[in-house]
């Protein structure tokens, strides 16, 4: 597609359940990552693929959060048995390649909150 | 490990004074530099970048940074403020490949920019 696509856009949930967030990258672009950005708080690195594999997963804050991603495209972070603080705008974004030169396109975004 | 600080969370400007967001960081190898705005509800947009070549680089929406080794430093500015850059401003660092590093950005706490008549 022509941009980074986030879903839900909003997300109510219960403490306790269970929640998925979707990302499709932009068509072509190799690198994914997630990110979270709580109320004023900066930008949170959660995870980073190349390709299917996810080399850097050292921003996963707890064992209730994974993430996967298939044929080189479509991400899903579930967060299980969600808690309140999990609250936040996690963002998506996707990349050329690992070079830095690339810079990110980022999606809206999925804000999540737990009541 | 690489860190940016962004000096000051709020900047207040009168429409058509110039605009300077400050931004400093820390890497032992040289660096990627970046400044991204956010909108109310939207994600983050690229306004420039740094990798190589000529230190001042300029953006889109008028907007400029001068990368500086010496201060670490890599500050945005604007030399006249529209109602339309009130958004939220981040600076972001990452690994130059010459490093072996990926492209992991580190970003800092932001800089919300508020632009009064």
């Amino acid at each position: 597609g022509a941009g980074v696509s986030q879903s839900p856009s909003n997300k109510v949930t219960e403490k306790g359940k269970d929640v998925e967030l979707r990302c499709d990258p932009i068509s072509g672009h190799t690198a994914l990552y997630w990110y979270r950005q709580s109320l004023g708080q900066g930008l949170e690195f959660l995870i980073y693929f190349q390709g299917n594999s996810a080399p850097d997963k050292s921003g996963l804050p707890s064992d209730r959060f994974s993430a996967e991603r298939t044929g080189g495209s479509v991400s899903t972070l579930t967060i299980q048995r969600t808690q309140q603080e999990d609250s936040a705008v996690y963002l998506c974004a996707s990349s050329l390649g690992a070079n830095g030169n690339y810079g990110y396109t980022f999606g809206s975004g999925t804000r999540l909150t737990v009541v | 490990a690489q860190s940016v600080t962004q000096l000051g969370s709020h900047v207040s400007v009168s429409e058509g004074a110039l605009v300077l967001l400050r931004c400093n960081y820390s890497s032992s190898v040289p660096p990627y530099l970046f400044w991204y705005v956010q909108y109310p509800n939207q994600g983050l947009q690229l306004l420039l970048k740094y990798t190589t070549g000529a230190t001042l680089v300029k953006g889109i929406n008028g907007f400029e940074a001068e990368f500086k080794k010496s201060e670490t430093s890599f500050h945005l500015t604007k030399p006249s403020a529209h109602m339309s850059d009130a958004a939220e401003y981040f600076c972001a660092v990452s690994l130059s490949p010459i490093s072996g590093g990926y492209n992991k950005l580190i970003f800092g706490a932001g800089t919300r920019l508020a632009v009064h008549p």
